[in-house]
């Protein structure tokens, strides 16, 4: 069935690296790909998204890129900050129709100061 | 603040009994989504209701059901509540009834269920 796998579980990075969260998705149809932050006791948070017919997405210091082909799809963080550390989700979704999102399993991300 | 109101933020009750979660969805949104978050199950589409239809299911057990009224509000109602039933509920929202790419959905802050 539907599915999307997200790799790592826990991130850690120092204040100022980069960090790259991956995600794979099962449904070729799928073609809409955003991205979600949740804080502690908040809801998820979208931060950025992408559609099929675009290879990548940058909005300041976060970027997404997308290899269709593969059925990849990757957040990119750069410069990363403490107020970055949380969990981010990422998830698939088919456009024609359908009605939802197909999530990945998260990943905790700590930014260490 | 994503314009989306769920309440209660945090509800503790007893195996067997039943409880009922409300969701108030952003102005304007016409579709109400209801999702699951567990440690170990991340988030697992629940329901969707468009304009007071259900409009898809996804894994959503019999002892629970979902309404969404004239006002575009939405109720979530747990019953024979178990252990396992432990988790936060969030409920989203979105002005369509479809996803269509670049139309995202917006959660609320979720609902706390602990089952003792």
């Amino acid at each position: 069935g539907e599915n999307v796998e997200q790799h790592p579980s826990t991130l850690s990075v120092q204040e100022g690296d980069s960090a790259v969260i991956k995600c794979t998705y099962s449904d070729s149809a799928s073609n809409y790909f955003p991205w979600y932050k949740q804080e502690l006791g908040k809801g998820p948070q979208l931060i950025i998204d992408i559609r099929s017919n675009v290879g990548e997405k940058k909005d300041q210091r976060i970027a997404v890129t997308l290899n269709k082909t593969a059925k990849h799809f990757s957040l990119h963080i750069t410069e990363t900050q403490p107020e970055d550390s949380a969990v981010y989700f990422c998830a698939a979704s088919k456009g024609s129709g359908t009605y939802k999102y197909i999530f990945g399993t998260g990943t905790r991300l700590k930014v260490l100061a | 603040d994503s314009g989306v109101t769920q309440t209660p933020k945090h509800l503790i009750t007893a195996t067997g009994q039943r409880v009922t979660l409300r969701c108030s969805p952003r102005s304007g949104d016409l579709s109400v989504y209801w999702y699951q978050q567990s440690l170990d199950q991340g988030l697992q589409f629940l329901i969707q209701y468009y304009n007071g239809e259900e409009r898809a299911k996804g894994n959503i057990l019999e002892r629970f059901s979902a309404q969404q009224f004239p006002d575009l509000h939405s109720e979530l109602n747990l019953s024979s509540l178990e252990l396992g039933d432990s988790a936060l509920y969030f409920c989203a929202s979105s002005p369509e009834g479809y996803i269509f790419a670049g139309n995202t959905i917006y959660f609320g802050e979720g609902s706390w269920l602990t089952v003792v």
